[in-house]
């Protein structure tokens, strides 16, 4: 079955620092999406991505973050100067079309210190 | 605002069937989710409903009520795998979803 690959699976940073986060969607997906959870809580919406630009984004994706689809297969999250807060389970998802389960990566848990 | 309530735990015993209830409340509605999620993993998805009624996909079903603001999950013939999180969540618009916090689901024997 078609995976959503995510590396590295575990990074640790210091504070201030910028981290690169990659996604391999699945190949035939249209839809990319970047979502986070912090350690015991909810699962939070950061960012759509479709036709090569952001479609949609929520209040957490400020300036500090930026995506890019550099190669046509890869999609990349990037955090500029991470902030301790930023530490949490990093998922990138996809899905062919709306109305569509995601199918979710592994996640890269970032860890701010 | 947006508000998606669910219980934070249930407890069950193999073999029974248990049912996630979950209530929301948001500016808009395209469809809802939901997806199960195992300690330190993904999650994975479980069904989508998009109109008023019930679907079945072998032990699990979903249900929704648009009037209302209301699904549930249930899990049939229980085991002990199906221990995890559920996770409930809305398509308000476009493609995005609000998750609620989930169900943490414990199956004893």
């Amino acid at each position: 079955e078609p995976e959503v690959t995510q590396t590295p699976s575990h990074q640790v940073t210091q504070m201030g620092q910028e981290v690169i986060l990659r996604c391999v969607p699945i190949s035939n997906h249209l839809y990319f999406y970047w979502y986070r959870q912090i350690l015991g809580q909810k699962v939070e919406f950061l960012v759509s991505f479709y036709n090569n630009e952001i479609s949609e984004k929520s209040e957490i994706f400020d300036d500090q973050f930026s995506v890019e689809r550099p190669d046509g297969s890869n999609f990349t999250l990037k955090i500029r100067s991470t902030k301790l807060e930023d530490s949490a389970m990093y998922f990138c998802a996809s899905i062919l079309r709306t109305g569509h389960g995601y199918t979710f990566g592994s996640g890269t848990r970032l860890t701010v210190v | 605002g947006q508000n998606i309530d669910q219980p934070t735990e249930m407890t069950a015993t193999e073999g029974a069937i248990v049912q996630i209830n979950c209530t929301y409340q948001t500016s808009g509605f395209n469809g809802l989710f939901w997806y199960q999620q195992h300690a330190g993993e993904a999650p994975t998805f479980l069904s989508y409903n998009v109109l008023d009624g019930l679907e079945e996909k072998g032990r699990f079903s979903s249900f929704l009520s648009r009037s209302k603001g209301y699904s549930y999950l249930l899990l049939k013939e229980l085991q002990m795998k199906d221990s995890a999180s559920y996770l409930c969540a809305v398509n308000q618009a476009g493609t995005a979803l609000i998750f609620g916090k989930g169900t943490t689901l414990s199956v004893s024997s």
